[in-house]
């Protein structure tokens, strides 16, 4: 099956802890992105990667990470989480470089709690 | 740059009433937009998409919209609404081209009374 899979689903932790939140598509897709949910305000993207070895900053980068080694996995890391970065998460794939008409495929989210 | 804003935050209806969620967009480039639909603790879907073809587009569930470039407006449409449609529903736009960024609108939140 197609899908898009983030781990944890929830997380309770606390300031200043490191944390990773891991994304998995299995569908080759070349795109893939960060978002974060907030109530009021939609989704606003984090950080996008067109490749492997490829991102850039959305609009909201601020104090988060990414890495794209492999096409596969995306993960997204908070060096020293703080209580603003308490949010829904999502995680979501596409399957076409450069172009921007192809919709994106969206993990179930990871709801984070930082204390 | 570019843009999206959803006129309603919230959207009540009456089962069997039509629906209609509004978007405006803007972009200083050809457009591909999207709504997506959340239900609750979910992720989202995507309803449909335009992408420079017809201009009205038909989705999934009964839902359709139509791009209108002079109005800049790209209003989620359905005749008749169900129990199953209250969610969340996103309006998107991304550059065709280039695909560099993607903006969300901050949503509307459709209620249907029975």
């Amino acid at each position: 099956e197609a899908q898009v899979t983030q781990n944890p689903r929830y997380l309770i932790t606390v300031t200043g802890k490191k944390l990773t939140v891991t994304c998995s598509q299995n569908m080759n897709h070349e795109y893939m992105s960060w978002y974060r949910q907030d109530p009021g305000l939609g989704l606003r993207q984090i950080y996008y990667s067109m490749n492997v070895e490829v991102t850039d900053k959305g609009d909201v980068p601020e104090g988060y990470k990414v890495s794209r080694k492999e096409k596969r996995n995306f993960p997204l890391i908070l060096e020293s989480p703080s209580p603003n970065q308490t949010s829904l998460y999502f995680c979501a794939s596409s399957p076409t470089l450069g172009q921007g008409n192809q919709p994106q495929h969206f993990g179930d989210g990871t709801r984070l709690s930082i204390l | 740059a570019q843009s999206v804003t959803q006129l309603d935050s919230h959207v009540s209806v009456s089962e069997g009433t039509p629906v209609l969620l509004r978007c405006n967009y803007s972009s200083s480039y050809s457009p591909s937009l999207f709504w997506y639909v959340q239900h609750p603790n979910k992720g989202l879907q995507l309803l449909l998409k335009y992408t420079s073809a017809a201009t009205l587009v038909k989705g999934i569930n009964g839902f359709e919209a139509e791009f209108k470039k002079s109005e800049t407006s790209f209003h989620l449409t359905k005749p008749s609404a169900h129990m199953s449609d209250a969610a969340e529903y996103f309006c998107v736009v991304s550059d065709r081209t280039s695909y560099q960024k993607v903006t969300f609108g901050t949503g509307t939140k459709l209620q249907v009374i029975p």
